[in-house]
């Protein structure tokens, strides 16, 4: 079974800094994709990027952007110029050709004015 | 617009009852899902869908059941099985792979149950 592993619990970002949030992830599948979500305070959970595993450029989405090191099976993603608008909590997940996506715990975003 | 509903936003429920949560979709997916979501942690897969009349169990169905009769439906009961329903329950759709990549799913407004 697929697995994702997010180590940071929580973190703090001044405004307009740039914050990584860690994901790694354990497959044996060599066709999957990568997610992050975003989920504020609402409880909403809002698709922010796509990673293939056979995409050879890392994707960007405006601010965000995913450092996808396949070798090292992890999938960060990079949020460039915090706003407090960021403030929420980021899911990683993982998703097989079963069309199922599996979650990590989520990372807790804070940023600071 | 386009999207999903998720109806109620939040639900009261009492011990022994069955609760059925709604949830509708307008973007012609194919495939819906049940995710079952408890305070700071991630989601995880109760049932999905990816043809009407099909559904399949995932990670934790046990007190639970869905019904797939319409495209565009999804509605999931929490039984009295359920030994400790009180979460966040949140749907989501997507397609089937039909871009050629594993598409995102898409997800609804969630509705907070809480039994008493």
């Amino acid at each position: 079974a697929q697995k994702i592993t997010q180590t940071q619990p929580g973190m703090f970002v001044q405004e307009k800094e740039a914050v990584t949030l860690d994901c790694t992830y354990d497959t044996s599948d060599p066709s999957y994709g990568l997610f992050w979500y975003k989920q504020p305070s609402s409880g909403e959970m809002i698709f922010l990027i796509y990673q293939g595993s056979y995409d050879q450029q890392n994707a960007t989405e405006g601010r965000y952007s995913l450092n996808f090191q396949k070798a090292r099976k992890s999938a960060n993603l990079v949020i460039s110029a915090s706003q407090l608008g960021d403030s929420a909590m980021y899911f990683c997940a993982i998703g097989l050709n079963d069309y199922k996506l599996s979650f990590g715990a989520g990372t807790t975003v804070t940023v600071r004015a | 617009d386009g999207g999903i509903t998720q109806s109620p936003k939040y639900l009261f429920r009492k011990e022994g009852q069955n609760v059925t949560l709604s949830c509708e979709q307008n973007l012609n997916h194919d495939a819906m899902y049940w995710y079952r979501q408890d305070p700071g942690q991630g989601l995880r897969l109760i049932y999905y869908s990816q043809i009407v009349n099909d559904f399949q169990k995932g990670d934790i169905a046990e007190g639970y059941s869905v019904s797939r009769e319409k495209k565009e439906s999804f509605p999931l009961t929490v039984t009295s099985a359920q030994k400790n329903p009180t979460a966040f329950y949140l749907c989501a759709s997507s397609f089937l792979g039909s871009s050629g990549r594993i598409d995102e799913q898409f997800f609804g407004p969630g509705t907070r149950l809480t039994v008493l």
